[in-house]
């Protein structure tokens, strides 16, 4: 089945602790890409990466780190997380970055305290 | 930056009783998506536009891209419960760049 895989689903953690969601996507697409989701401002891009080893900033890139190492997996990464990166975040690929479709995750809601 | 602004934000309708909802772009756009996110869902595809002026019909629903390919609209007839949700736009710019609208989250009472 063709899917976008993100875990954790769920996280609350403290302050300053560093912390990784991955994202693995088995649809061979190019195109990957992290949402956060907030209410009133529906999804705003944090990082996206056209290819293997190309990645580049969203429009809320502060306070995250995204690596592409393979072609499969796109990890999020919150070096020092503080409470104000409280959210529910998406993961999504796509074969074409002009006019394919985004394939969501499922979503990983974090708590930082 | 450049926004796809989205309105309304939220919409309680009775069921059987028509929604719309609508986004506008400050610049041309090189073609719009529609999704759909159920409540503790994810966002899911519905539809893609191109062309200007472009109908698109799916049952109940009807898209709309604009002549000027700068707004677009979603359309419901007649809304039942499975409706529910949020709908977001997602405008293409002309850099390749996709922007999401702030999604209307539709309520249907029963």
């Amino acid at each position: 089945e063709a899917q976008v895989t993100q875990n954790p689903r769920y996280l609350i953690t403290v302050t300053g602790k560093k912390l990784t969601v991955t994202c693995s996507q088995n649809m061979n697409h190019e195109y990957m890409s992290w949402y956060r989701q907030d209410p009133g401002l529906g999804l705003r891009q944090i990082y996206y990466s056209m290819n293997v080893e190309v990645t580049d900033k969203g429009d809320v890139p502060e306070g995250y780190k995204v690596s592409r190492k393979e072609k499969r997996n796109f990890p999020l990464i919150l070096e020092s997380p503080s409470p104000n990166q409280t959210s529910l975040y998406f993961c999504a690929s796509s074969g074409d970055r002009a006019y394919q479709p985004q394939h969501f995750g499922d979503g990983t809601r974090l708590s930082i305290l | 930056g450049q926004q796809v602004m989205q309105i309304p934000q939220y919409q309680h309708v009775q069921e059987g009783e028509d929604f719309t909802t609508y986004c506008n772009s400050s610049t041309t756009l090189s073609n719009i998506q529609w999704y759909k996110q159920r409540p503790g869902g994810h966002p899911v595809f519905l539809i893609q536009l191109v062309k200007s002026g472009e109908v698109k019909k799916q049952k109940r629903l009807t898209f709309q891209f604009g002549e000027a390919k700068k707004n677009s609209s979603l359309h419901i007839t007649a809304t039942q419960t499975t409706d529910v949700g949020t709908y977001f736009c997602a405008g293409r710019n002309q850099g390749g760049k996709l922007i999401f609208g702030q999604g209307t989250e539709l309520s249907v009472k029963p």
